[in-house]
């Protein structure tokens, strides 16, 4: 197996521009999380889908990121327009079902920076 | 609510030595409990994770940890640490509630181990 996979690794941009980010969850996994991580903030949740429907959004932190999931094998993550303070390590998860006892497996995560 | 506090931003020990990463948590209801870690540039990956039974579970790279429930902890343990060792280490926690396999994660503990 594959595992999560995660494009860009690596991302830098300028302030303004739109970045979109990807993820293809592993195959046969319910949900699929968006995280970021920061030095300031940790490891927050932005927002998680079970079975391509999405679940909870409220740690997205503003309306200039969105997230979709158009069918069990791809999810985006696109900021628009960027700004420098969204510069961070975005993961992506996935669990098999989406029950309590499952193990959530991460990708190797997109380094973002935005100039 | 859930959350999950890892009191120490960062724990040194020396190469050989024992090493303890401390964990405790806060649900309503029984915890499911897991431990993370990240090497640098990595994503998160599974050590292990308690559910039900033995309170003492053991995980990958000879790492466990011990579940007390009256103490609600989940810390975790190695009898010998190792330089590969060093890296980030995440406790995090669901219960019965958590929606869809939500995970609440601590902040993190980074963990040097020095030759």
């Amino acid at each position: 197996d594959a595992g999560v996979i995660q494009s860009p690794r690596h991302e830098v941009t300028e302030m303004g521009q739109e970045v979109t980010l990807r993820c293809k969850p592993i195959s046969g996994h319910n949900s699929l999380f968006w995280y970021r991580q920061t030095m300031m903030r940790g490891l927050e949740l932005l927002i998680y889908f079970n079975n391509n429907v999405p679940i909870d959004d409220s740690g997205m932190p503003e309306d200039r990121f969105s997230a979709k999931m158009p069918n069990a094998s791809f999810s985006t993550l696109k900021i628009q327009p960027s700004e420098p303070r969204d510069s961070a390590v975005y993961f992506c998860a996935s669990n098999p079902t989406g029950d309590v006892t499952d193990t959530q497996y991460f990708g190797p995560g997109t380094r973002l920076t935005v100039l | 609510a859930q959350s999950v506090a890892q009191p120490e931003d960062q724990v040194n020990v020396a190469e050989g030595n024992p090493l303890t990463v401390k964990c405790t948590y806060s649900v309503s209801g029984n915890p499911y409990l897991f431990w993370y870690v990240q090497y640098p540039n990595r994503g998160l990956q599974f050590l292990l994770k308690y559910i039900t039974g033995d309170n003492l579970v053991k995980g990958s790279y000879g790492f466990e940890a011990e579940f007390n429930k009256s103490q609600t902890s989940f810390h975790l343990k190695k009898p010998s640490a190792l330089v590969s060792d060093s890296a980030l280490y995440f406790c995090a926690v669901r219960n019965r509630g958590s929606t869809l396999g939500r995970l609440y994660f601590g902040r993190g503990t980074q963990l040097t181990v020095w030759p």
